[in-house]
Order: structure tokens, then sequence, then C-alpha cells
């Protein structure tokens, strides 16, 4: 079941903006992931940042975790047309994963 | 991280009838999964698949609508049965994987549309 929200519902940006979504999540965790879909595709596997820390790198990509707010943010730097996607932060309780709703992230070249 | 194959990528399907989807993995794994995306939504997890036991379902989701197979460790189906229009998704399967240092993450499938007439 989705365990949390996130914000905006969509995003549009111009190539080389900065794109920031935000996840909100109820219950305590293991991990958050986030994942990127195209067009309805399968969901690629981006980032985790375990429940012991705040922040983590990944090329273009940061992302935060707060822990006493239940929230994180992804940060996506210097966006490109091929961003264009949507994204979906996913808490690990135990094995199993709960997701948001998703950022609908539109980059326009 | 694991490769991971779904047949058929997409189907057009008539009320009434069934359609099995399958789901093959590179490697052996323990667990795996079976989500559903209906369309504009996020991912709902189904059920469970765990090689030697039962399928483990989630709330509003039963055995006799979705039953699923698991005969080994790297191939699991899904099987959508007596299908209506309220079916029309995305299914997709996926595994549960470590991550060195980092703990479990799951992997996915490329999903299959399905639109039920």
């Amino acid at each position: 079941s989705q365990q949390g929200e996130e914000d905006p519902q969509a995003l549009s940006i111009q190539e080389g903006e900065n794109a920031t979504m935000n996840c909100s999540y109820k219950t305590s965790i293991n991990n958050l992931q986030w994942y990127r879909q195209n067009s309805g595709r399968g969901l690629v596997h981006l980032i985790l940042i375990r429940s012991n820390e705040r922040e983590k790198h990944s090329g273009r990509l940061r992302v935060t975790l707060d822990t006493s707010k239940k929230s994180s943010s992804l940060l996506i730097t210097a966006s490109r047309a091929a961003d264009t996607a949507s994204y979906f932060c996913a808490t690990l309780n135990d094995y199993k994963l709960s997701f948001g709703a998703g950022t609908t992230v539109t980059v326009r070249a | 991280s694991a490769v991971i194959s779904q047949k058929p990528s997409r189907d057009i399907c008539q009320r009434g009838t069934s359609l099995t989807i399958q789901c093959q993995v590179d490697s052996q794994v323990t667990m795996m999964f079976w989500y559903r995306q209906q369309p504009g939504q996020s991912l709902t997890l189904i059920a469970t698949a765990n090689q030697g036991s039962e399928a483990t379902y989630e709330s509003g989701f039963v055995i006799d609508k979705f039953p699923i197979s698991r005969p080994n460790l790297t191939f699991s189906t899904l099987t959508v049965s007596n299908m209506s229009p309220e079916d029309s998704s995305i299914y997709l399967c996926s595994v549960l994987t470590p991550m060195a240092g980092d703990g479990n993450t799951q992997y996915f499938g490329p999903g299959t549309r399905l639109t039920v007439l």
C-alpha cells in the first residue's frame, strides 16, 4: 500500500535547471529509495539512503533524509531532456516497498 | 543488480479471459514480488512469491483472482483471471537483492501493459 505522499505532483523546468521533489512517509523504515519510470515502463533504481544517513550523492542526484520529519527530498541538478520521467520514492520496511504517489518531471529543451 | 525480463510486454484481452505473465531473473533470488500500477497511479504490491511456499497476498488481492506460481529461484508467473476492464494496468515483477553495504533493494522488470476490453 502507498505509505506516503510526494510533492509536487508535477514539475516542469527548463533544461539546465535543478529539479527538487519531496517525499513524506508514515512509519519507521529500513531505508528509502528513489526510482525513475519513463513513459509507463519499468522502474529504474536511482539511489538508496539508509535510515541512519542524512544525505547521499550519486552523479547529478542528491538525496536527503530527515527521519524526525519522516521526509526525503531528491534533487536533480543540471537537468536534461532525458530526465523527463516520473519519479517515485519508496520506503523499505522489512522486505516490502511502499511507494509514494510520484512526481512527474518534464524538462523542456 | 539483477536483470529481469517479462513476457508479454503488452497484451489486449477480452473481458472474462485470463492472462499469464512470466517473470525471469538472470540469477537465483529468494523473494520475488508482483505489483500493479493502474493508469496514472503509483505501484501497489499484489503479493510476495517465495519458492517452495504459497504466495503471500496483500489486502485487497486474492489467490483466485491473481494465482501465482514460483517453481524455482529464477522464475515466477502471475495470472490475471476472469479479467474486467478494471484490471487494465501495468503489472511489474521485482526481486529483492542485497546492495553491498546499503541493505536491500528491489529491482524491477520492464512491466507488462495489459488492456482489457
